[in-house]
């Protein structure tokens, strides 16, 4: 059975570029949840929804981020403008909502220049 | 919110020896504790978890323990083995799928 697909891999932009990440989760997981590791850290929440909806985006910065899981499957997160201080691996996660054990991804290592 | 403190930062262990890494969470209400193995380059993988209406569990070298009580949870890895290097993360969350809030690692060094 396939994990939890993101791309792309690596990503390098200069600062005020727009970028995107893209994640397709477990065949059957409804849940699906973006994390953000900064170096030497533990994930951090960004945005977690149940099929379609953002049921806890509380720790998303808005005015810059957006994301969105058309049809409950596949999820798109944007980022724009990026800074420098957004340069860290964004993980993306997926589980049944019964049970709560997520997969993540490989994550998608951004560096902003 | 939940606040989760995991210790040591680093550990080293002779190939063969026992590891223990304990983390403590400070909300009362949170009753899933995960422990997650990442190695360099890869995201997390789920090793073993506990949910509150238990004490322990084990999964051949791997056991946690988890005390509500003190509100704190350790993993042990007994036997350790070289492909047991990694970064160990706890956490700490709701039942189902509520914000798991995560320490910030343990980097476990096996000397063969």
């Amino acid at each position: 059975e396939a994990g939890v697909v993101q791309s792309p891999r690596y990503k390098i932009i200069e600062k005020k570029q727009p970028v995107a990440f893209w994640c397709n989760p477990i065949s059957g997981h409804n849940t699906l949840y973006w994390y953000l590791q900064n170096l030497g850290q533990g994930p951090e929440l960004l945005i977690r929804y149940e099929n379609e909806e953002a049921v806890d985006d509380s720790q998303l910065p808005k005015d810059r981020f957006s994301a969105e899981r058309l049809k409950g499957v596949d999820s798109t997160l944007k980022i724009q403008p990026a800074e420098l201080g957004d340069s860290a691996v964004y993980l993306c996660a997926s589980s049944f909502r019964s049970d709560g054990r997520a997969v993540f991804g490989p994550g998608t290592r951004l560096t902003v220049l | 919110g939940e606040n989760v403190e995991q210790h040591p930062s680093t550990l080293s262990v002779q190939e063969g020896d026992s590891a223990v890494i304990k983390c403590t969470y400070s909300d009362s209400a949170s009753n899933y504790f995960p422990w997650y193995k990442q190695e360099l380059g890869k995201g997390p993988q789920l090793i073993i978890d506990i949910r509150s209406n238990v004490g322990e569990k084990k999964d051949q070298r791997i056991a946690v323990t988890l005390n509500k009580t003190a509100k704190h949870f350790s993993l042990h890895i007994t036997e350790t083995q070289p492909e047991d290097s990694a970064v160990y993360f706890c956490a700490a969350g709701g039942l189902g799928n509520e914000k798991l809030t995560f320490g910030t690692g343990t980097r476990l060094t096996i000397i063969p």
